[in-house]
């Protein structure tokens, strides 16, 4: 069972920078596999901010890519995020999630638990 | 950009009877769609992807149908269990980006 692990610094104060990593346990990050953030602002629905490919290739919301940075760490079997000048509404649960290439759809098929992250002074 | 949009909103129904939720896409989906359940406080979790394919573990109770712009998530015959926030989900090829629905809520009558 593929395991996705969040972690952050749960505040982060206005025009910071957030950095978020997730964890993967029994999946390699160098599998084959996409990797992708998705965040959740308090009682609203879902948005994809960034996703990637093993070898390196990135995808970005339009929305959010100018402040946007998604990486990987083989070694640690991690993927990263980093969102630049932050406010509040930036402030969400954000998921990371593996995508099956392997369905048309590129469905996100394991997620993590997601981490509360809230932007304030 | 794609946008998704999803009806009712909130539809409220008794244990044992059969959900209808509805996904619409503002442009034809070549990459047909997928639907997320989510519960307070968990994250979502995959029901249905392309379209029609239940995910591992997902009863039979659930079913996805649909083409083009219009699609359909059904669940048979309501559980407890299944009083949740439902999202679809869609694709793009080029550039790869993802868009999610606003979400419909089923909860108990």
């Amino acid at each position: 069972q593929v395991q996705l692990q969040e972690s952050g610094p749960g505040v982060v104060k206005p025009s910071e920078t957030l950095s978020l990593t997730c964890t993967v346990s029994v999946s390699s990050v160098n599998s084959g596999y996409y990797w992708g953030w998705i965040r959740q602002s308090p009682g609203k629905g879902l948005e994809w901010i960034a996703s990637l490919y093993h070898s390196g290739t990135t995808y970005y919301n339009p929305s959010l890519k100018s402040r946007v940075t998604i990486s990987l760490d083989t070694p640690k079997n991690q993927i990263s995020l980093k969102l630049t000048s932050v406010t509040a509404a930036d402030t969400a649960v954000y998921y990371c999630a593996r995508i099956d290439v392997g369905a048309n759809t590129y469905p996100f098929d394991y997620w993590g638990q997601g981490t509360l992250v809230v932007v304030s002074s | 950009e794609i946008v998704l949009t999803q009806s009712p909103a909130t539809l409220s129904l008794s244990p044992g009877e059969r959900a209808t939720l509805s996904c619409r896409a503002s442009q034809g989906l070549s990459n047909y769609l997928a639907w997320y359940q989510q519960k307070p406080g968990q994250a979502p979790r995959l029901l249905i992807y392309d379209t029609s394919h239940r995910a591992t573990g997902i009863p039979a109770r659930f079913s996805g149908s649909g083409s083009g712009t219009d699609f359909t998530l059904t669940i048979s015959s309501l559980e407890p269990e299944d009083f949740a926030v439902y999202y679809c989900q869609q694709r793009t090829s080029w550039p790869l980006t993802f868009t999610f629905g606003p979400g419909t809520k089923v909860d108990i009558k």
